[in-house]
């Protein structure tokens, strides 16, 4: 089973409006974590956004949040009011601390968003 | 405070010649792991290292591909060989400690076996 899923090869939001990245993961573990990254065409992976599975609340860090939904294994990024530098590649990830590998992540297939005007 | 070096940024290889992709961490971290990119996908989890150690290689082919960190001096990622299907971005991330706390990555290799 994959351990990560993102079912949206691709997304498009215009400008200024609030976008729903979709994530979905598989893991046996209680103690685990929750990323996000952002690929732009240049290729870096930038780090958004962390939520780690004790936590209550959901993460957010500036227009980005994370809709964490433990019961359905699902840890969505939302970005709000989107802006053109937005369009990237986005991969949602995961560590499991309950593992003996516990220091790789896995990482999901990505979702490309574009923003238009 | 430098980020994560990688070097070089591209790299092109003929096939049967061998690739060094080098990775220096931020200041501090002692723990590096690798990761590739095929095109079009998400990065796999290849090897995660320690200073002379290497503690998870369960992402590693078990032939041709090799690393190391080294005491002095950066991580080490060799392929041998090289194939057209290696031809991929490769990630390097360093950290502070091995469980936990986030990973911070390189601007990736990119290698191109023609």
């Amino acid at each position: 089973a994959q351990k990560i899923t993102q079912t949206q090869p691709g997304m498009f939001v215009q400008e200024k409006e609030a976008v729903t990245l979709d994530c979905t993961y598989d893991t046996s573990d209680q103690s685990y974590g929750l990323f996000w990254y952002k690929q732009p065409s240049s290729g870096e992976m930038i780090f958004l956004i962390y939520q780690g599975s004790y936590d209550e609340q959901n993460a957010t860090e500036g227009r980005y949040s994370l809709n964490f939904q433990k019961a359905r294994k699902s840890a969505n990024l939302v970005i709000s009011a989107s802006q053109l530098g937005d369009s990237a590649m986005y991969f949602c990830a995961m560590r499991e601390f309950g593992t003996g590998t516990a220091s790789k992540l896995t990482f999901g297939t990505g979702t490309r968003l574009q923003v238009t005007l | 405070n430098a980020g994560v070096m990688q070097n070089p940024r591209h790299l092109v290889r003929r096939r049967g010649q061998e690739a060094r992709l080098r990775c220096s961490p931020m200041k501090g971290h002692s723990h590096v792991y690798w990761y590739r990119q095929l095109p079009e996908e998400g990065l796999k989890f290849m090897v995660y290292l320690q200073k002379e150690n290497i503690i998870d290689e369960s992402g590693m082919p078990k032939e041709r591909f090799s690393a190391e960190f080294p005491k002095e001096g950066p991580s080490i990622l060799r392929i041998q060989q090289v194939v057209r299907g290696d031809s991929a971005a490769y990630f390097c991330a360093s950290s502070p400690q091995g469980t936990g706390g986030e990973q911070y990555f390189g601007p990736g290799t990119r290698l191109t076996v023609t």
